[in-house]
């Protein structure tokens, strides 16, 4: 596609359960980030992938958080056990590694936890 | 640890105000520097962006940076903005060897009549 791809755009789950939210990158970009929009706050970073490098796994907020990237494109971002306070918007951006290393942003995945 | 700190969590200006959002980065080492904005139920799109070369960037809708190596700062102006300015706006800074990037808490312009 012409640009990031985010799904579902939203997701209602119950406490406990367990949720993924996928990200199509954009062809050919090999960094790909996580980040966190919760209401009224920043964007909080999650996770970072490059290339085949071992991802940069130091924002995510605990153990319940999980996310891999296959073959190098699309990636799956894991919650486990949801609880309350994981309710955000979960954005995915993707960027070309060629010195023009300028992000581009899905529309997001909106969670809410009951 | 980089880190990007955006003062001012919102800004409230009149319509045909000049605007100055504040950005200042923590890094000693090269960087590239991104003004991102999030308009109301919108996604993040790019505003503008340093990478290299003079230091006045201008972007989008008027908008325009100044890289400020030595005060390592980036803050955006607007001579006169627009009710439709009204946004979430968000720093970010990458250093060119390629590590994450990472935003600011942002600011929100509230731009009323």
């Amino acid at each position: 596609g012409a640009g990031v791809s985010q799904s579902p755009s939203n997701k209602v789950t119950e406490k406990g359960k367990d949720v993924e939210l996928r990200c199509d990158p954009i062809s050919g970009h090999t960094a790909l980030y996580w980040y966190r929009q919760s209401l009224g706050q920043g964007l909080e970073f999650l996770i970072y992938f490059q290339g085949n490098s071992a991802p940069d796994k130091s924002g995510l907020p605990s153990d319940r958080f999980s996310a891999e990237r296959t073959g190098g494109s699309v990636s799956t971002l894991t919650i486990q056990r949801t609880q309350q306070e994981d309710s955000a918007v979960y954005l995915c951006a993707s960027s070309p590694l060629n010195g023009v290393t300028e992000a581009f942003f899905g529309q997001g995945t909106r969670l809410t936890v009951v | 640890a980089q880190s990007v700190t955006q003062l001012d969590s919102q800004v409230p200006v009149f319509e045909e105000a000049p605007v100055e959002l504040r950005c200042n980065y923590s890094s000693s080492v090269s960087v590239y520097l991104f003004w991102y904005v999030q308009y109301p139920n919108q996604g993040l799109q790019l505003l503008l962006k340093y990478l290299s070369g003079s230091t006045l960037v201008k972007g989008i809708n008027g908008f325009e940076a100044e890289f400020n190596k030595s005060q390592t700062s980036f803050h955006l102006r607007k001579p006169s903005v627009h009710i439709s300015d009204t946004a979430e706006y968000f720093c970010a800074v990458i250093n060119t060897g390629f590590q994450k990037l990472v935003f600011g808490t942002g600011t929100r312009l509230l731009v009323s009549p």
